[in-house]
Parts: structure tokens; sequence; C-alpha cells
């Protein structure tokens, strides 16, 4: 079984539309990353929390220790942000980082 | 904006050679991380790096890789006789402590190809 499970795997949207993409993970962990991997391959990191609530421009991620579960949304979506979306985890112990599968947005315009 | 570098973008190498994949980490960064993504995979740790010596490493990261700082901006990552099954995405990455409250901060990859 996944350590990190993210869901949808893929999603569409109209420009303009509010998408949530969630992450679920059954291990202890200290913190959690979101991540964004452009088709180039190249991976930029958005946040790392480990509770409560961040936001950055049209970006929040909300993370909820207790029911092991984060998710991220993106707020008036842009065809710009079409890419693939990551959460990882630093389990409680150690400082590697457990690497969800992806979800690939695609936003039309 | 201090970022980290990698070098080659792609490398494309023959079975059983020896590949060398470079990194700048950020100047003032203490953690180094190399990570790969097999193509449709998702990304896996492979090896920590502290104090010129390993801090942690996955099942993956077995006899024929190895690690090494070889200057003060220097990472790089040895894979002595590559496979086909070597082929992917390494990301180098860096941290300036380790510990929750540290980013790590992702070079933009080199691609492997192994033929």
């Amino acid at each position: 079984k996944n350590e990190v499970e993210q869901s949808p795997q893929n999603l569409t949207a109209q420009e303009g539309e509010f998408i949530t993409i969630n992450c679920s993970y059954s291990v202890g962990i200290s913190a959690l990353h979101w991540l964004q991997q452009h088709p180039g391959g190249g991976i930029v990191s958005l946040f790392m929390l480990s509770s409560g609530k961040k936001k950055h421009g049209r970006l929040i991620a909300t993370i909820n220790i207790q029911e092991k579960h984060s998710s991220l949304h993106i707020t008036a979506s842009h065809p710009r942000d079409s890419a693939v979306y990551i959460c990882a985890v630093f389990k409680a112990a150690g400082n590697k980082l457990t690497f969800g599968g992806g979800t690939r947005v695609l936003v039309k315009p | 904006e201090p970022e980290v570098t990698q070098t080659p973008s792609h490398q494309v190498t023959q079975m059983g050679q020896e590949v060398i994949l470079r990194c700048v980490p950020i100047s003032n960064h203490l953690y180094f991380y190399w990570y790969r993504q097999i193509l449709g995979q998702k990304v896996e740790f492979l090896v920590s790096f502290y104090n010129n010596e390993i801090s942690e490493k996955s099942e993956i990261f077995d006899d024929q890789f190895s690690v090494e700082r070889p200057d003060g901006s220097n990472f790089t990552l040895k894979i002595r006789s590559t496979k086909l099954e070597d082929s992917a995405m390494y990301f180098c990455a860096s941290s300036e402590r380790a510990g929750i409250y540290y980013e790590q901060y992702f070079g933009p990859g080199t691609r492997l190809t192994v033929t």
C-alpha cells in the first residue's frame, strides 16, 4: 500500500474554476510539501506545512494532522497552472521525502 | 534568487558505462539529496548527505551508486556501471538545515538515458 496517496490522478478544469487536489498519508509525519512539476520535468516547492493553512497568491494549502489529510486549492485557475502537483511528506523520523504519485492538472482556456 | 543547478540536463550513455551527475547546491545549504523519477512513476528518495557523509540512503542506493562533495560547491552522484533500469530523471536538492522548518530546494534535473 502506498504511504502517500493523491486524488484525483488527473483533473481537467476550465479557466477560472476552483481546483482541489487531495493528499492522504498513512504514516506519522512531521511536515508535508506541496510541489509543482512542469512538463519539462523541473520541480518547484510551493508550500511546506506542518499544521493549519498557508496561502500564496491563488494557492491555498491545508493540512489536518489528525485525519492525515492535506488539500491544495487553486482559486481562479489559469492555463499556466497546468502542471503535475505532487504531495510529499517528511516522516516523523528522518529527513527524506516520501512522494505521492502526483495529480496532473490541465486548465483549458 | 539562489537556485540549485544540475549538469548535464540530458545524458545518454551505454549500458555498463560510468556516469557522473553534477549538482551545485545553494551556497549556504548544508544538507544535500538525490532523488530519481523513472518515467511515469513517482519521485523516489535515493540518498541524503551531510558533513561529508551519507546520512540516509534507500534500498535503491546500492553499491553501484556513490555520492561525493569533491569541493566546496559541487555535489555529485556516480553510477559505476549503468543498467537500462537506471534510465530516469535525477533530481538534486538541498536544504539549509535538516528538520521540518527547512524546505528542500530542487534542481531542474538530469535526464539519464541508458541504451
